[in-house]
């Protein structure tokens, strides 16, 4: 049984950079992405970007200037950066799993504030 | 960029009543490459059907995909209490991969 666990900082200050971790734990990881997604409060999904096992990324064009996704996968976990972060960064951050998105951690609310 | 258009923006139906939600690609979806997604409060989505017409593991088959290229269609045959939910339709056919604004089936 595949399971997600990600946790980060959940409140930043504008210009901060957020940074979120997920651990994937269980099945077998070879030939899928790792994704991260976002849901601003009350609104839609937004892909993020994804990464595989050997480190290839790609991201949203939206978000490409701003976004690091990296990997470890002696420990099976990958990472979120997004710098320079503005109140409308404000959302639940998902970890998901998979090409669709079949396993999804349990979400992640960052608040940016001042 | 695909941009997909999900209708209508909320179903008002009643437990045991048929649903039917859909989902409008502004470009065609490669290799029928569209999975819908079901979503409660509070909750992370949760992965329903893959390849616009393959239950995910687990689903019950209550819940039905069809389409090409660019329309779309989650059914549910009958609506448990449980199924009261909002359900995002995605394309991973081409990048970036996109999502629906959702549709929010809501209890009558």
């Amino acid at each position: 049984q595949v399971q997600l666990q990600q946790w980060g900082a959940g409140l930043l200050k504008p210009s901060e950079t957020l940074s979120l971790t997920c651990v994937v734990y269980g099945g077998s990881f070879s030939g899928y992405y790792w994704s991260w997604i976002r849901q601003p409060p009350g609104k839609g999904l937004e892909w993020i970007g994804e990464i595989n096992r050997s480190g290839s990324a790609n991201y949203n064009p939206s978000l490409k200037s701003r976004v690091t996704i990296s990997v470890d996968t002696s420990k099976n976990y990958f990472f979120l950066s997004l710098s320079s972060v503005t109140a409308a960064d404000t959302a639940v951050y998902y970890c998901a799993y998979g090409s669709p998105l079949n396993y999804w951690g349990q979400g992640n609310l960052v608040i940016v504030s001042s | 960029e695909s941009v997909l258009t999900q209708s209508p923006g909320i179903l008002s139906l009643s437990p045991g009543e048929r649903a039917t939600l859909y989902c409008r690609a502004s470009q065609s979806v490669s290799s029928s490459h569209l999975a819908w997604y079901q979503q409660k409060p509070g909750q992370a989505p949760r992965f329903l059907i893959y390849g616009a017409s393959s239950r995910a593991t687990g689903i019950p088959d209550r819940f039905s995909g069809s389409g090409s290229g660019t329309d779309f269609t989650l059914t549910i045959s009958r609506l448990e209490p449980e199924d009261f939910a909002v359900y995002y339709c995605q394309q991973y056919g081409s990048s970036p991969p996109t999502f629906g604004g959702g549709t929010k089936v809501e209890i009558k």
